[in-house]
């Protein structure tokens, strides 16, 4: 496509439930962020995909969080036993490598977890 | 650990004016630094992204400026519109996982 999309654009679930995320990025992008925004603090880098090498999982803020890359391409972010504070934006970014190139980024998936 | 700060926090000007945004980073052992614009209930959309080894871009309007061995970096808007209401922010790549850090942003305001 054009640019990074992301599914569903908004998500309302309750508490304790498992909620799923989906990045589809610029096709050719062999380099896949997520980040997530919450009110009134930055963004937050979470977990990158680079081709085939075993993704970089530093940002993950807890074993609740974990996501896949299938096939190179289409990402899901996963978050088991949602908790409140997990609401936030979770935003998908694409490039074309991991450094030197233009980062893209989707309009982002709004979680609000009641 | 690498900080971004951006400063000021917000800023209104009016109609036509240029201004400059600043944003400073800790640690000068970077990448990249890239200068995004975010509108509300949007995503981030780059508008310029400046090597470690280059000292300014310019798209149109806008000019960044890096100064890598101090930590900062600048985008000047010329002639400023409504229509560059936004929220700036700036982030530098570097680290092991060359991820972005992100600053806070600066929320401009352009008064017709």
């Amino acid at each position: 496509g054009a640019g990074v999309s992301q599914s569903p654009s908004n998500k309302v679930t309750e508490k304790g439930k498992d909620v799923e995320l989906r990045c589809d990025p610029i096709s050719g992008h062999t380099a896949l962020y997520w980040y997530r925004q919450s009110l009134g603090q930055g963004l937050e880098f979470l977990i990158y995909f680079q081709g085939n090498s075993a993704p970089d999982k530093s940002g993950l803020p807890s074993d609740r969080f974990s996501a896949e890359r299938t096939g190179g391409s289409v990402s899901t972010l996963t978050i088991q036993r949602t908790q409140q504070e997990d609401s936030a934006v979770y935003l998908c970014a694409s490039s074309k490598a991991i450094s030197g190139n233009t980062i893209y980024f989707g309009e982002g998936s709004w979680l609000t977890v009641v | 650990k690498q900080e971004v700060t951006q400063i000021p926090a917000a800023l209104s000007v009016p109609e036509g004016e240029n201004l400059v945004l600043n944003c400073s980073f800790t640690d000068s052992a970077i990448y990249n630094l890239q200068w995004f614009r975010q509108d509300p209930g949007k995503g981030l959309t780059s508008l310029l992204l400046i090597q470690s080894s280059q000292r300014e871009q310019t798209s149109g309007r806008l000019n960044a400026s890096l100064d890598k061995s101090s930590g900062r970096s600048t985008l000047y808007i010329a002639a400023s519109q409504p229509g560059d209401s936004a929220t700036y922010l700036c982030a530098v790549s570097s680290g092991s996982a060359r991820q972005l850090t992100f600053g806070s942003g600066t929320q401009l305001t352009v008064l017709p």
